[in-house]
C-alpha cells in the first residue's frame, strides 16, 4: 500500500518568514496530492491540492509543487502570520482513498 | 455550517462496552469514509462508501468495528466490546460526485475507554 513520509515534524519560524514543508510517497499510481490544516481541536481543513498532471499550484499565500519523477511535493508558505499556526498534513490518494503523513506542527513566532 | 456533522462529539466509555457514532455527510456527496486519528498522527484510512456499498476496509477494522450507510445518506460506525486501545478521535469525511477525490472531513468524535 501506499506510504507517505513527512518531514519536518516541528517547524518554527518568525512571522513574515516562509515555511516549507515536504512529503515523499511510495506508490506511482497516486494523483492527488491534497493538504489539510488542523487547529487544535478542529476538524482537518483542506487548504490545497494538486492533482498529477500539475506540476504547481498556488491559492495567495500557499503553493504547492509536484515532482512525480522523484514522488515528492511540498507545501510552500509565505508571509506567515500567527493564524498559520496549526498541524499541517500532506495525503496522497492512491485508489480510492488518502493516505496521510504524520504531521508537521508549524509554529509562526510573532 | 452545511460541512459533515458527526455525533457524539465526545463518547467515554467503559472498557467493555459497545459504543455506536453517527456520521452525516455534506448533502449529495455520494462518497463517505472514516478514519482514525491517534494524538500527533494523521488519519489513517478505516472504511469507504460509495452511496450503500462499503467498498473497502482497511485491515485496522477489527471484527469487532462495523460500518453501515443503509439509504447511502448517513452513515454510522460500531464499535463491539471496547478496548482501550480504540481510544482515539473517529473522523468522517465525504466527496462530491464531480470531485471524488476531494474529501472534507467533520469534527470527529473522540472516543475514551477507561
Amino acid at each position: 500500500g501506499e506510504n507517505v513520509e513527512q518531514h519536518p515534524s516541528t517547524l518554527s519560524v518568525q512571522e513574515g518568514d516562509s515555511a516549507v514543508i515536504k512529503c515523499t510517497y511510495s506508490d506511482s499510481a497516486s494523483n492527488y496530492f491534497p493538504w489539510y490544516k488542523q487547529e487544535l481541536g478542529k476538524r482537518p481543513q483542506l487548504i490545497i491540492d494538486i492533482r498529477s498532471n500539475v506540476g504547481e499550484k498556488k491559492d495567495q499565500r500557499i503553493a504547492v509543487t509536484l515532482n512525480k519523477t522523484a514522488k515528492h511535493f511540498s507545501l510552500h508558505i509565505t508571509e506567515t502570520q500567527p493564524e498559520d499556526s496549526a498541524v499541517y498534513f500532506c495525503a496522497a490518494r492512491g485508489w480510492r482513498a488518502l493516505t496521510f503523513g504524520s504531521g508537521t506542527r508549524l509554529q509562526v513566532q510573532p | 455550517d452545511t460541512g459533515v456533522s458527526q455525533d457524539p462529539r465526545h463518547k467515554i466509555t467503559k472498557r467493555g462496552q459497545n459504543v455506536t457514532f453517527r456520521c452525516d455527510p455534506i448533502s449529495e456527496h455520494n462518497r463517505l469514509y472514516w478514519y482514525r486519528q491517534t494524538l500527533g498522527q494523521g488519519p489513517e484510512f478505516l472504511t469507504y462508501f460509495q452511496n450503500e456499498a462499503q467498498l473497502e476496509k482497511s485491515r485496522l477494522l477489527s471484527d469487532r468495528f462495523s460500518a453501515e450507510r443503509p439509504k447511502g445518506s448517513f452513515s454510522t460506525l460500531e464499535i463491539q466490546r471496547t478496548e482501550q486501545g480504540d481510544s482515539a478521535m473517529y473522523l468522517c469525511a465525504s466527496s462530491p460526485k464531480d470531485r471524488g477525490y476531494q474529501a472534507f472531513f467533520g469534527q470527529g468524535t473522540r472516543l475514551t475507554v477507561v
